[in-house]
């Protein structure tokens, strides 16, 4: 059972452009959102997190909204540059619990200079 | 800290042979993960331990995997013998829930396994 869908799987942008990577999640008990980013050969390394109690996290060119009613989270990548070419993951956890993340799928995102 | 160690990187070995996975977890961190990435099924949890202790190995595909930490600074995934469909990139991840980063996971370069 898949519990964090993500989509969409593979995502070519051209530079400059705006990159938006949905994800969704069943269990109403998780409670912290992060963003992985993996380059080639790398592993995955925290990008931006968010918890519920916020809706919209910013980090530099990078944003996670988060819509608890519709149990969805999306990451946006303002501007995006070439050197943001890289798998992206969404994942959920939950504090109370086992707090193991449950990871999407991953996107694969290409930035064309 | 030089961030959690794999060894070795690449592995070409051929099916039936044992192999051993290696792992040094960031110092300080209490929780240990070893994951499998392949492109048909994403990043898979094995196992994942707690203070040393496994805490879920429903993730382990068959008999043929076993992991163990012997101590905090250590751990090891074997497969025996070894098919070609375990052929995948294996990761390590430390983490530490004392921490305020209390969720974040922190992988290594990874295993890259060729089973032939």
């Amino acid at each position: 059972q898949q519990q964090v869908k993500q989509s969409p799987q593979s995502l070519i942008v051209q530079k400059g452009g705006i990159s938006i990577i949905n994800c969704a999640y069943e269990n109403t008990a998780f409670d912290y959102f992060p963003w992985y980013q993996q380059f080639p050969g790398k592993g995955p390394a925290l990008l931006i997190a968010i918890r519920p109690d916020v809706s919209e996290k910013k980090e530099g060119r990078f944003t996670i909204s988060f819509n608890k009613s519709a149990k969805q989270f999306s990451l946006h990548i303002m501007d995006s540059q070439p050197g943001d070419s890289a798998t992206y993951f969404c994942a959920a956890s939950e504090s109370g619990g086992s707090y193991i993340p449950t990871f999407g799928r991953g996107t694969s995102l290409i930035v064309h200079p | 800290d030089a961030g959690v160690i794999q060894s070795p990187r690449h592995e070409v070995t051929e099916m039936g042979q044992e192999v051993t996975l290696r792992c040094k977890p960031i110092s300080g961190h209490n929780s240990l993960f070893w994951y499998r990435q392949t492109m048909m099924r994403g990043l898979e949890l094995l196992i994942y331990f707690n203070n040393n202790v496994p805490i879920d190995d429903s993730g382990m595909p068959e008999d043929r995997f076993s992991a163990k930490m012997p101590n905090a600074s250590f751990s090891t995934l074997k497969i025996q013998p070894s098919e070609p469909r375990d052929s995948a990139v294996y990761f390590c991840a430390s983490s530490s829930y004392d921490l305020a980063e209390e969720e974040t996971q922190y992988f290594g370069p990874g295993t890259r396994l060729l089973v032939l």
